[in-house]
């Protein structure tokens, strides 16, 4: 069935550092991708998506390509600040959402 | 921007009590949804909407769950008998259409203890 792998937290980081959080997808056909990231005592904020395969979503400096070939969609940014720190979902649409199982995500100044 | 609301923001509640979440989606918008993230957990879909009956539930969303649109703006999810397996974060979500290439906009959840 359809399932997102998400890599296993927390990820702790200084500030300036260099991020990636990878995700990896299985499902039939050719869904769309998503990051959303949850702050704390927040809800889910879509944070960016891509719909097609080598589509680039971007938002905020956080970048993730849809890569078809190796069924990935890893988050990166190349500067994170301490503003970052939250739990970062992958997730992945056909006519509902499926989540990975997020990644907390922690940068100390 | 419009947002999506849910009220309250956090219940606690004695198993076996009935429990109704509250949701306001973005007015426009037509497609509804529920997810729920136990603590630690990942976030489960559990329910969609749209026109008034459910298009597709998960495994989770057995008998001891419903939802209803009672007016042009609540969305609402009952449980009947809660179990002290149901605490979680409960998030409601709405979308203009249906399909992986529209977003989905969170509420910002209401977290559910059941004693």
């Amino acid at each position: 069935g359809d399932s997102v792998t998400q890599m296993e937290g927390p990820v702790t980081l200084s500030e300036e550092a260099f991020l990636t959080i990878n995700c990896t997808y299985t499902a039939t056909g050719y869904p769309s991708l998503f990051w959303y990231v949850q702050y704390p005592g927040e809800g889910l904020q879509l944070l960016l998506k891509a719909t097609k395969a080598d589509d680039k979503g971007s938002n905020k400096g956080f970048e993730a390509t849809y890569r078809k070939e190796t069924t990935s969609f890893h988050l990166e940014k190349g500067s994170v600040q301490v503003s970052d720190s939250a739990v970062y979902f992958c997730g992945m649409a056909a006519r509902q959402l499926t989540f990975g199982s997020g990644t907390q995500l922690t940068v100390l100044p | 921007e419009p947002e999506v609301t849910q009220t309250p923001s956090h219940q606690v509640t004695q198993m076996g009590q009935e429990v109704i979440l509250r949701c306001v989606p973005i007015s426009n918008h037509l497609y509804f949804y529920w997810y729920r993230q136990i603590l630690g957990q990942k976030v489960e879909f559990l329910v969609s909407f749209y026109n008034n009956e459910i298009s597709e539930k998960s495994e989770i969303f057995d008998d001891q769950f419903s939802v209803e649109r009672p007016d042009g703006s609540n969305f609402t999810l009952k449980i009947r008998s809660t179990k002290l397996e149901d605490s979680a974060m409960y998030f409601c979500a709405s979308s203009g259409s249906s399909g992986g290439r529209e977003t989905q906009y969170f509420g910002p959840g209401t977290r559910l203890l059941v004693l």
